[in-house]
């Protein structure tokens, strides 16, 4: 079946740079996007991947592999304000569903002082 | 302002008693969406609409029913509400899919 396996949990200093990673498995693949989600509020989007490679947006980058049914977000120069919930999410092409889409369970950051 | 509105926010309601759950948006997206979220379960897909009048399951489309009549709007109804179905529901659109989803606030919907 469909499904992407996300760490559950992160911790990491102020300042620090820290991966989350997501594996995923599905039977179709259109892309790879990422989402924040601060406690109580709704999901905003952070970055999409629809090719190997590495994508820059400030001190968010993500990566994908296709090859490998992998990507990582990366956050650099950690800040307070970046503890949240990180989510990865694909479209699944199986069982002809075109819009369907997957998240992961979401990773849990925790920037200490 | 671009936004996803969803209402109301908060809901308690009884087992058995119908609600409906409005989401608007006002981007002119053609793709809209609806899921729940539960604590460990993160978010999954309850119901899709890739346009106008063509909707489709997500993951957890039991006990829902959603309609797209108009591009703007899309309604959530949960003709007979179980305490399962207890959680916070979120919409969100995007031009097509998986790539930028704007979601709504939310709306955290208790069923006693």
């Amino acid at each position: 079946g469909q499904s992407l396996e996300q760490p559950s949990e992160v911790t990491a200093v102020e300042g620090a740079i820290v991966q989350i990673n997501c594996t995923y498995q599905t039977s179709g693949f259109y892309g790879l996007s990422w989402y924040q989600q601060h406690d109580g509020g709704a999901p905003t989007f952070l970055s999409y991947n629809a090719l190997d490679g590495l994508e820059e947006t400030g001190r968010f980058s993500s990566f994908l592999s296709r090859s490998d049914s992998y990507g990582y977000l990366l956050l650099q120069e950690l800040q307070m304000k970046d503890s949240a919930s990180y989510f990865c999410a694909v479209r699944d092409q199986g069982s002809g569903n075109t819009g369907k889409l997957i998240f992961g369970q979401g990773t849990t950051l925790q920037v200490k002082p | 302002e671009a936004q996803v509105t969803q209402n109301p926010r908060y809901l308690i309601t009884v087992t058995g008693k119908k609600l409906t759950v409005t989401c608007s948006q006002n981007m002119n997206h053609e793709y809209m969406s609806w899921y729940r979220q539960d604590p460990g379960l993160g978010l999954r897909q309850i119901y899709y609409s890739m346009n106008v009048e063509v909707t489709d399951k997500g993951d957890v489309p039991e006990g829902y029913k959603v309609s797209r009549k108009e591009k703007r709007n899309f309604p959530l109804i949960l003709e007979s509400p179980s305490p399962n179905q207890t959680s916070l529901y979120f919409c969100a659109s995007s031009v097509g899919g998986a790539r930028e989803q704007y979601f709504g606030p939310g709306t955290r919907l208790t069923v006693t």
